[in-house]
């Protein structure tokens, strides 16, 4: 089994519309969970953080998690075409600090 | 601004030939990582380091080893380079105060040929 999962896309949405992202992970005892954006030609970099269930809010972004269920997913709210990268899931292994990365998700946002 | 440099953007290197790639950040984090990145397999952790002359094996070690005398730089070391390790090698360095957030550098593309 995949340690982190995720859907590679692409995913596609209208302009203003709510990109929704999902991932599932493996590990029940993970306890830090990332979600990294990376454009194409360039490294990921940090978008949000979650440790605890339910929801988290930053700006136009919301991550949420569920530990019964393993899922963590990421909302995009009025996503614009800069939205437009490979979103990164990551979870940490073995409950200590380097990570597991999924695959990524591709989101295109059309004007 | 955390800033990670990586040594070259672009390496193209032959088959047995002993490559290094060297990772420097500058703002005094104890934890480095090596990862590379293939198409279809995302990003994979090779190796990472917890401190100075410290370091474990992530999931792909093989083929590889690493270096740390100094805080601030992290090398990874092909001991004999083969086509298979023809990739994309990022560089991260760990913050964990106030936020947990590894910083990449900008990356290594390497080919063997």
């Amino acid at each position: 089994q995949k340690e982190v999962e995720q859907n590679s896309g692409p995913l596609s949405v209208p302009e203003g519309a709510i990109a929704s992202l999902n991932c599932t992970y493996s590990d029940r005892v993970s306890q830090s969970f990332f979600w990294y954006r990376q454009y194409s030609g360039k490294s990921p970099e940090l978008i949000m953080s979650i440790y605890s269930n339910g929801d988290k809010e930053d700006g136009r972004f919301t991550a949420q998690l569920n530990k019964a269920s393993q899922y963590v997913s990421l909302l995009i709210r009025d996503s614009q075409p800069s939205d437009s990268a490979t979103y990164l899931c990551a979870v940490n292994k073995n409950s200590g600090y380097a990570l597991n990365f999924g695959k990524g998700t591709s989101l295109l946002v059309t004007p | 601004d955390v800033k990670v440099t990586q040594s070259s953007r672009y390496l193209v290197k032959r088959t047995g030939e002993k490559v290094f790639l060297e990772c420097v950040q500058d703002m005094d984090h104890e934890n480095m990582f090596w990862y590379r990145q293939d198409p279809g397999l995302g990003l994979r952790l090779i190796y990472f380091s917890y401190d100075v002359k410290m370091k474990e094996k992530g999931d792909i070690p093989e083929g590889y080893s690493v270096s740390r005398e100094k805080k601030e730089r992290f090398s990874l070391i092909l001991e004999s380079a083969s086509t298979n390790q023809t990739s994309m090698y990022l560089c991260a360095s760990r913050q964990s105060i106030p936020t947990d957030t590894q910083y990449f550098g900008p990356g290594t593309r390497l080919t063997v040929l």
